[in-house]
């Protein structure tokens, strides 16, 4: 079975600066997706941004990118000029494409607090 | 275009009283999902249709959960009789087929306490 495993509960950073947010998985499969979603204090969850693991490249979206290292089953964001609008929990996922559109799993999530 | 609309945002209730929580998905949007929300398990997957059929019920935790699509617009959420480990956020999701895999988009979630 698939894990997701995000070691960091909370985290904070500075208006302005640059914070990464730790993941790593479990799986047996070679392809399949990774993403970061976000989930304010409205509980409305939203993507962030999203890996194919077939792709090298890493994705980045605007101040949003991933470190994504394949052989270490390693899935890290980078928020780049944090804003106080990044104050939320930040959760890592899962997917098997092979399984479904929308079964992901996640992780438990980090804590993001975005200081004045 | 309106976002994933769940009703209500909040519920208490007692033991063993019927509960049902609703969805209406994003309009032209083939997938909904049913996830819950605890501080013990995380979020979790129990249930998901495509074009209003289930497909994967897996995670549906007993009898006493129960989840309905009749049309494109609508899926209910049911849990009877409730009891105070069903206390949790629940969150409906809807994707499109064609869209990006993975990429759900999330209503605000119905908190339900059971006392």
């Amino acid at each position: 079975a698939q894990t997701v495993t995000q070691s960091q509960p909370e985290m904070s950073v500075q208006e302005a600066e640059t914070v990464t947010l730790s993941c790593t998985y479990d799986t047996s499969e070679n392809n399949y997706y990774l993403f970061w979603y976000k989930q304010p204090p409205s509980r409305q969850m939203i993507l962030v941004i999203r890996q194919e693991a077939y792709k090298q490249q890493n994705a980045t979206e605007n101040r949003f990118s991933v470190n994504f290292q394949k052989a270490a089953k390693s899935f890290s964001l980078k928020i780049s000029d944090s804003q106080l609008g990044d104050t939320a929990m930040y959760f890592c996922a899962f997917m098997k494409p092979s399984v479904s559109r929308g079964k992901l799993i996640f992780g438990q999530g980090t804590e993001l607090s975005v200081k004045p | 275009d309106a976002g994933v609309i769940q009703s209500p945002r909040h519920e208490v209730t007692e033991m063993g009283q019927e509960v049902t929580l609703r969805c209406k998905p994003i309009s032209g949007h083939d997938y909904l999902f049913w996830y819950r929300q605890t501080m013990m398990r995380g979020l979790e997957l129990l249930i998901y249709f495509n074009n209003n059929v289930p497909i994967d019920d897996s995670g549906m935790p007993e009898d006493r959960f129960s989840a309905k699509m009749p049309n494109a617009s609508f899926s209910t959420l049911k849990i009877q009789p409730s009891e105070p480990r069903d206390s949790a956020v629940y969150f409906c999701a809807s994707s499109l087929g064609t869209g990006a895999a993975g990429e759900l988009f999330f209503g605000e979630g119905s908190r339900l306490t059971v006392l």
